[in-house]
């Protein structure tokens, strides 16, 4: 089976930074993405992962360790917009195969 | 290209009716897939395609679900005599295979089902 793990929800403050952990147990590796999802929205774009490090990318930043099965997003400078759910996904096949999702991390940003 | 449509945005049925959501992809996109989506739950993998090739359907897909997409361009989603436990958002995507984006997945708005 595919087990893929991040907190339920966390809450940061307005101009703070913020990092959402997700770890994996899968049965295959290629890549490991984050996707934001605003209430009632679709799934938008945010990282891609393949290979160990830190991908940095404007406000947002996101790290991978594939011998621990652990990746994390980065926000920084914390925008009210920001409060989303954050997917963490796992592409297990290679090619652009399907994902496998994690439950979500529900981001509050507080003033 | 505005990305990918889908339709209808909501849908309310009853039990034991049959529904049918369409999806169209960006175009030039190769690949399709379908996600069913609960509240407070990530997307799940339903099914997908390569042009009009369906590649791989999950154990999730009951034998009251069917998808095609016949033209390699847009895919229906039919689900035949609902159930209340097939009340979820379902959502579609597409993907390219070559070029910069060939990574990347671009999701839909998505088509909320409720099943009275």
């Amino acid at each position: 089976g595919q087990n893929i793990d991040q907190p339920t929800e966390m809450t940061a403050t307005e101009g703070a930074i913020v990092q959402i952990n997700c770890t994996y147990q899968t049965s295959g590796f290629n890549g490991l993405f984050w996707y934001q999802q605003h209430a009632g929205e679709a799934p938008t774009f945010l990282s891609y992962n393949v290979l160990d490090g830190l991908e940095e990318k404007g406000r947002f930043s996101s790290f991978l360790s594939r011998s621990k099965g652990y990746s994390y997003l980065l926000l920084k400078e914390l925008q009210m917009k920001d409060s989303a759910s954050y997917l963490c996904a796992v592409r297990v096949h290679s090619g652009n195969t399907p994902l496998v999702f994690g439950k979500g991390t529900r981001l509050s940003v507080i003033a | 290209d505005t990305g990918v449509s889908q339709n209808p945005r909501h849908k309310i049925t009853k039990r034991g009716q049959n529904v049918t959501f369409r999806c169209d992809p960006i175009s030039e996109h190769n690949r399709l897939y379908w996600y069913r989506q609960t509240l407070g739950q990530g997307p799940e993998f339903l099914t997908y395609f390569q042009n009009e090739a369906q590649l791989e359907k999950s154990r999730l897909l009951s034998d009251r679900f069917s998808a095609e997409r016949p033209k390699g361009s847009f895919s229906t989603l039919e689900i035949q005599r609902t159930e209340q436990g097939d009340s979820a958002m379902y959502l579609c995507a597409s993907s390219p295979t070559s070029g910069g984006a060939r990574n990347e997945q671009f999701f839909g708005p998505g088509t909320r089902l409720t099943v009275l």
